[in-house]
């Protein structure tokens, strides 16, 4: 099974700026993807991470206002960008596996104030 | 947009029963997937399923999946209060390379 890593674990933030979140996995892993958990619900994916691509990003989902990189098999990031607080939730990357099974990293808790 | 539903939303039991949550979904899947997630951290993998098995067993967890009616079950056997936590179903489905959609969750909490 994949070990994932995310950082930073929590980040309080101001409305109007950037963040960047960085997820690396310990092996190499087919696909890599993005997810959102708003408080108290489910998740719901933000996009794929594409290895030296651009990502493909869910319906409600733009790359400008969430970059993303993967410039290798075993990393990628997520920037969150203009923040308000309606992007107050928990940001977790995703690595699948050639057995099909999908790991999380711990998540990354954002508060925009 | 999420794929289905599960219930119950919640459960609360006593340590050494049993706790058995349902997933429904709407598409045809490769595989189904659930996950266990405490106090909003990180999803630990629990047990995937394939579309073409009908039971799986992982130590205290029994998962049976039923392709005809669109429906999974986890069952946690001689539940524990470390089994307290949310748990979530997710489908692969057919046509969505590997993303997956969840299911709403089960709060579930043991109480010693």
């Amino acid at each position: 099974s994949a070990v994932i890593s995310q950082k930073p674990s929590r980040d309080i933030c101001q409305r109007g700026t950037s963040l960047t979140i960085q997820c690396q996995v310990d092996s190499q892993v087919t696909m890599m993807f993005w997810y959102r958990q708003q408080p108290g619900q489910s998740l719901t994916l933000i996009a794929t991470a594409n290895q030296g691509s651009e990502a493909t990003y869910e319906s409600g989902f733009v790359i400008d206002k969430f970059p993303i990189s993967r410039p290798n098999l075993t990393f990628s990031t997520l920037t969150v960008s203009n923040m308000s607080p309606e992007d107050s939730s928990i940001y977790l990357c995703s690595g699948r596996d050639g057995a099909y099974e999908q790991y999380f990293g711990p998540g990354t808790r954002l508060t925009v104030t | 947009s999420q794929q289905g539903e599960e219930d119950p939303q919640a459960l609360s039991i006593q340590e050494g029963e049993n706790a058995t949550m349902n997933c429904s979904y709407k598409t045809s899947i490769n595989n189904l997937q659930w996950y266990r997630q405490n106090s909003g951290r990180g999803l630990v993998h629990l047990i995937l399923i394939r579309s073409n098995e009908r039971e799986k067993h992982s130590g205290r967890l029994r998962v049976t999946l039923d392709t005809s009616k669109k429906s999974s079950s986890l069952l946690i056997t001689a539940s524990r209060a470390a089994d307290t936590a949310s748990y979530f179903c997710a489908t692969d489905n057919q046509d969505s390379w590997g993303k997956l959609q969840f299911g709403a969750g089960t709060q579930v909490v043991v109480t010693p």
